[in-house]
């Protein structure tokens, strides 16, 4: 998993707090994927970004959750909101390019939502 | 949304001898792949497969793209303790004529090593 970097590695959001996620890709990388994994489940596909651009975000909820890669600095996920149904593993993952799918995944951030 | 059927579930063995475990679907994939995933970390990229009827080895790994591109197989030879940890399959499929890189996820196998 090196080179991708997601912060923090463990949060914790009281109901109704918002979370912030970040990913910051692996060098030279400028595509972007979100997914989240409940417990003891595969991981669910939710957004993929290019630099300033979501191409694919057919697996956000459509509501409190957003994301965004700006043109510098790291790509955020946020949950407004948070509801205990929230709490799961949140993973990043960079391609250099599309066509290409066997990209590389961050460590993920587990969000607890208490 | 879809998921891709992974088996077995999970897993006990002992150490040296060799795993087997499969990822079907009900409708076609282009690309599959096969990742580790263990307690607190992402999946990591064990081999990828482009074309069916592919086969690729990864050190003691071996798997292969379906020829029916509806399936694909993930072989561990010799298993050793480190083996240990939940494998997945992932797969992609065309959309509105084209390629995506939005990965559909196995159920995964939890493979358990005695040593």
């Amino acid at each position: 998993n090196a080179g991708v970097m997601q912060n923090p590695r463990h949060l914790v959001r009281r109901r109704g707090q918002e979370a912030r996620l970040r990913c910051s890709p692996m060098k030279g990388h400028s595509h972007v994927y979100w997914y989240r994994q409940l417990p003891e489940e595969g991981l669910k596909f939710m957004v993929y970004l290019q630099k300033e651009n979501i191409i694919d975000e057919s697996g956000m909820p459509k509501e409190r959750f957003s994301a965004e890669f700006p043109k510098e600095g790291p790509s955020i996920l946020r949950i407004q909101q948070v509801v205990r149904g929230d709490s799961a593993a949140y993973f990043c993952a960079s391609s250099p390019r599309q066509g290409r799918s066997g990209y590389t995944f961050g460590s993920g951030t587990r969000l607890t939502v208490v | 949304g879809q998921q891709l059927n992974q088996s077995p579930q999970s897993m006990f063995i002992q150490e040296g001898e060799d795993v087997s475990m499969n990822c079907t679907s009900s409708s076609i994939f282009n690309t599959w792949l096969w990742y580790k995933q263990e307690p607190g970390e992402g999946p990591v990229l064990l081999i990828a497969l482009y074309k069916a009827g592919e086969l690729t080895s990864n050190g003691r790994l071996t798997a292969q793209f379906g020829i029916t591109r509806k399936d694909s197989f993930l072989n561990i030879s010799a298993s050793i303790p480190s083996d240990v940890g939940i494998y997945f399959c992932a797969g992609t499929q065309l959309e509105n004529g084209g390629a995506t890189n939005k990965l559909i996820f196995g159920t995964g196998t939890l493979l358990a090593v005695q040593p």
